[in-house]
């Protein structure tokens, strides 16, 4: 079967640690995104690749990284930094960078204990 | 103000109901892309609509985007509870370097039995 997965589904963050989420891709898709969705506020992108060792920042870039080591993976880590993650975080692909379909994975769900 | 408006926020219809949806922006769109996503999870891809006048369907959900593309409308036919969810629109907007992905707000749907 095809498609994104992330994990973990629900993800609990303790004050001051740096938490890593998942996001793994067999379509070979070229480009791949990450976004963070809050009630009410829709979907905010947070960094996209569009290629393998290539990434850019998205809308809200500030307390995340990520690395894009391998084609079908991008990972993003929520640091310290960021004040506030609790958050719904969805991870897209997309074929290419023309007007292709973005993908989108199952989610994580990120709170802070 | 948001780049792309969805109306209504929210509708709960009665089994069987018809009903529109409506993404509006003030500016060209180049691709409009309809999602489906229940609470918690991931987003469905429903359609993607680029020539003004373009309409699609799938089961009993029409999408169209209008001649000037600065206006979508999703329409459900004979609505079921499985239509349930929040239906989310995305546009490309720009072009080049300066192409994006915007995303409205949502609309979330009720469908009573």
């Amino acid at each position: 079967d095809g498609g994104i997965t992330q994990s973990p589904k629900y993800l609990f963050r303790k004050e001051g640690q740096n938490v890593t989420l998942s996001c793994e891709q067999n379509l070979n898709h070229d480009a791949m995104y990450w976004y963070r969705q809050d009630p009410g506020q829709g979907l905010r992108l947070i960094y996209y690749s569009q290629i393998v060792n290539d990434f850019q920042k998205g809308d809200i870039a500030e307390g995340y990284s990520v690395s894009r080591e391998k084609k079908e993976s991008f990972p993003l880590t929520v640091t310290s930094a960021q004040k506030n993650p609790t958050a719904f975080y969805l991870c897209a692909s997309r074929n290419g960078g023309g007007r292709e379909t973005q993908y989108f994975g199952p989610g994580t769900r990120l709170l802070v204990l | 103000s948001q780049e792309l408006e969805q109306s209504p926020q929210s509708l709960i219809v009665q089994e069987g109901k018809n009903l529109t949806i409506n993404c509006t922006s003030s500016k060209t769109l180049y691709g409009l892309y309809w999602y489906k996503q229940k609470y918690g999870e991931g987003l469905i891809f429903l359609m993607m609509l680029q020539k003004g006048g373009e309409e699609k369907s799938h089961e009993k959900i029409t999408a169209k985007l209008d001649e000037k593309k600065q206006q979508s409308s999703l329409h459900i036919t004979a609505s079921q509870p499985s239509h349930a969810g929040i239906y989310l629109c995305g546009a490309d907007m720009g072009a080049g370097n300066n192409r994006k992905l915007i995303w409205g707000l949502g609309t979330s749907l009720a469908v009573n039995p």
